[in-house]
């Protein structure tokens, strides 16, 4: 069955960057996703990658699929106390007629000023 | 535009109970999902609709139950609840098949 596996702790000084790494198991996944929890909220779409790219840039979003290996990941360059959220990486895959979203646990990102 | 939007907040009910928990889809999406997120935990998913039709069912018990209507608002049914489901519930409302846009949720606390 479908499996994401994310680090749960990350902890980064502000202006560094970040680097979020993920791992999923479906390898009919079609698109992979990040959104950003924030205390007390809902999520939050940064951005998504089709599975038959290596990288998409969005400003200071970089996310990296390694297909191969099944392995995704998300930077934010010069990073900021206002990213210090729950960062959760997300497959989509095609089943009996739906596309339902698998969540990994989340990586909490803490921000030090 | 408006984006997705969930009624109410929070909610605190007893054992037993049922609940029913709303979203309004953003303008133009005709797909809406339905997901629980226990505490520490990523999202889990209940179930979405297309159309007004259920079209796809996650591992959840026949006691959750939805409904969409024609102006693609859904409604979430919680029956005979138990102490497990206190959780955020969180909505989800697509234009397509690749985007989902959620809420802000509903906080369901079950005593």
């Amino acid at each position: 069955g479908e499996d994401v596996e994310q680090s749960l702790f990350l902890s980064v000084r502000e202006g560094d960057s970040s680097v979020i790494n993920c791992t999923y198991t479906d390898s009919s996944s079609t698109y992979l996703y990040w959104y950003k929890q924030e205390p007390g909220a809902g999520l939050q779409l940064l951005t998504y990658i089709f599975s038959n790219m290596d990288m998409k840039q969005d400003q200071r979003l970089t996310v990296l699929l390694n297909k191969k290996d099944k392995h995704l990941s998300l930077r934010i360059a010069d990073t900021q106390t206002g990213d210090s959220a729950i960062y959760f990486c997300a497959e989509i895959t095609p089943g009996a007629g739906s596309y339902q979203l698998t969540f990994g646990k989340g990586t909490k990102l803490s921000v030090i000023p | 535009e408006t984006g997705v939007t969930q009624s109410p907040t929070h909610l605190i009910k007893t054992r037993g109970q049922q609940v029913t928990l709303r979203c309004s889809s953003q303008s133009g999406h005709n797909t809406v999902s339905w997901y629980q997120q226990a505490l520490g935990q990523g999202p889990q998913f209940i179930f979405q609709y297309y159309r007004e039709e259920e079209n796809g069912r996650g591992n959840f018990p026949p006691r959750f139950s939805g409904l969409q209507f024609p102006n693609y608002s859904s409604e979430l049914n919680v029956n005979a609840l138990e102490l497990d489901d206190s959780a955020l519930y969180l909505c989800a409302s697509s234009p397509a098949h690749n985007e989902q846009f959620f809420g802000p949720g509903t906080r369901l606390t079950v005593l």
